[in-house]
């Protein structure tokens, strides 16, 4: 069966560094997505990547591995309004998206 | 940017009534849209892929009977949740591919939908 799995929850401290892993185990790959959702708000778009290395968009950075079926979002100078589900999802061999549950970070002061 | 309106945002009704969610592209057309439901602290689970002028493809287990999807235009899919009951209680969320990107397009996503059933 097709599978990803990332922490249900994290905890970090303002002005910190936090990295929310995603292991995938699906047919086929296409792309790996992260998005940010806000609770009671859908969830709005973070990064891509389809190809092995790190991609850097400001704060936040986003890495892959296909051959260990292994990404990672690293979320930098952590601000209050990060606390958020952060959702991982994976494009199949039939481009459908598979979503993971998504790992609720918490941002304490 | 991409921007998809949903509505209502909220919207409470009676065992047994019809409910209809709309979903617009405000500043793109969008060939395909796409029908999410999301439980507390679940993930998103896919119901059905919408494409304009045709059928709606549903997942496994979906009834198509009970969620009619109608995809008239390149800006606006339709969700009705008919005859509802108090397990539809749910955030439902659409998004939408813009007409010529292809299967690794970006979706942009609406606001999302809390449908209550009392």
């Amino acid at each position: 069966g097709q599978n990803i799995d990332q922490p249900t929850e994290m905890t970090a401290t303002e002005g910190a560094i936090v990295q929310i892993n995603c292991t995938y185990q699906t047919s086929g790959f296409n792309g790996l997505f992260w998005y940010q959702q806000h609770a009671g708000e859908a969830p709005t778009f973070l990064s891509y990547n389809v190809l092995d290395g790190l991609e850097e968009k400001g704060r936040f950075s986003s890495f892959l591995s296909r051959s260990k079926g292994y990404s990672y979002l690293l979320l930098k100078e952590l601000q209050m309004k990060d606390s958020a589900s952060y959702l991982c999802a994976v494009k199949d061999s039939n481009y459908q998206l598979i979503w993971g549950a998504g790992t609720k970070l918490i941002i304490k002061p | 940017g991409a921007v998809v309106s949903q509505h209502p945002s909220r919207v409470i009704c009676k065992s047994g009534t019809s409910v209809k969610i709309e979903c617009r592209s405000l500043d793109f057309q969008a060939t395909t849209m796409f029908w999410y439901r999301q439980f507390p602290k679940q993930s998103l689970m896919l119901m059905a892929t919408s494409n304009e002028g045709s059928k709606a493809t549903y997942e496994q287990g979906v009834e198509k009977d009970k969620f009619l999807i109608n995809h008239a235009s390149l800006t606006l899919s339709t969700l009705t949740v008919t005859s509802a009951h108090p397990e539809d209680s749910s955030f439902y969320i659409c998004s939408a591919r813009p007409r010529g990107q292809g299967e690794s397009g970006e979706l942009f996503f609406g606001e999302g939908s809390r449908l209550t059933v009392l």
